[in-house]
């Protein structure tokens, strides 16, 4: 079945240098996509969003980059902090007026002080 | 706010026990739903709801039952606890689900003997 996935399941970062988590979605019809955060003993923690007529989104340090053509979704954190050290989800939507959020597996971001 | 509030943290259970997992938001969400997390499987959507007396089977919902009879409330039931229902489980909440960032709790961590 159509999922989404990621391609790094660990990246390790200096403190103060810049990360980039990959995803890659299989679904074409997806619309929707969210980048969250987990910290250990926590829930996910929503972090920033996309929608499919977006091909970038800036918050607070955090870029989200969406390319359709290639079904490719990134979150960039500028100068990363030891607080950013978590397992970072991305998830879509299964397409226009569903409620069913799919997620891929995480990718464990350690930063290095 | 509380935001969304699960009961109890932990729990062990025998093979065969029933047991209800409790879930409570104070955020006036229409959209609810309940998710696994195992190792390596990212979450994984058992059951979810779009409003009071209206609820849906998510990816994987053997086992489990939920009703929604108010809007702040979602439990889900085990009806005969198996080993493989080992599992945290979080449940969530959204505006209106589809295009909404949904709201996490921070979980229940079933084991089951």
């Amino acid at each position: 079945g159509e999922s989404v996935g990621l391609h790094l399941p660990t990246l390790s970062v200096q403190e103060g240098d810049n990360s980039i988590i990959n995803c890659a979605y299989s679904n074409s019809a997806s619309d929707y996509f969210i980048w969250y955060k987990q910290e250990s003993g926590k829930g996910p923690q929503f972090i920033i969003d996309i929608r499919s007529n977006m091909d970038k989104r800036q918050g607070q340090r955090v870029t989200v980059l969406l390319n359709k053509t290639v079904k490719h979704l990134s979150l960039q954190i500028a100068a990363t902090q030891p607080g950013d050290s978590a397992v970072y989800f991305c998830a879509e939507t299964a397409g226009a007026g569903s409620y069913q959020l799919t997620f891929g597996k995480g990718t464990k971001l350690s930063v290095i002080p | 706010n509380a935001g969304v509030t699960q009961t109890p943290e932990f729990q062990v259970l025998k093979t065969g026990q029933s047991m209800t997992l409790q879930c409570a938001q104070d955020m006036n969400h229409e959209y609810m739903s309940w998710y696994r997390q195992d190792p390596g499987m990212g979450l994984r959507l058992i059951h979810y709801s779009v409003g009071a007396g209206i609820t849906d089977q998510g990816e994987v919902p053997n086992g489990y039952n939920v009703s929604r009879s108010t809007t702040e409330d979602f439990p889900l039931r085990l009806l005969s606890a198996a080993p493989s229902q080992t599992s945290v489980y979080f449940c969530a909440s959204s505006y209106s689900g589809g295009e909404q960032p949904q709201h996490f709790g921070d979980g229940t961590r079933l084991s089951i003997l």
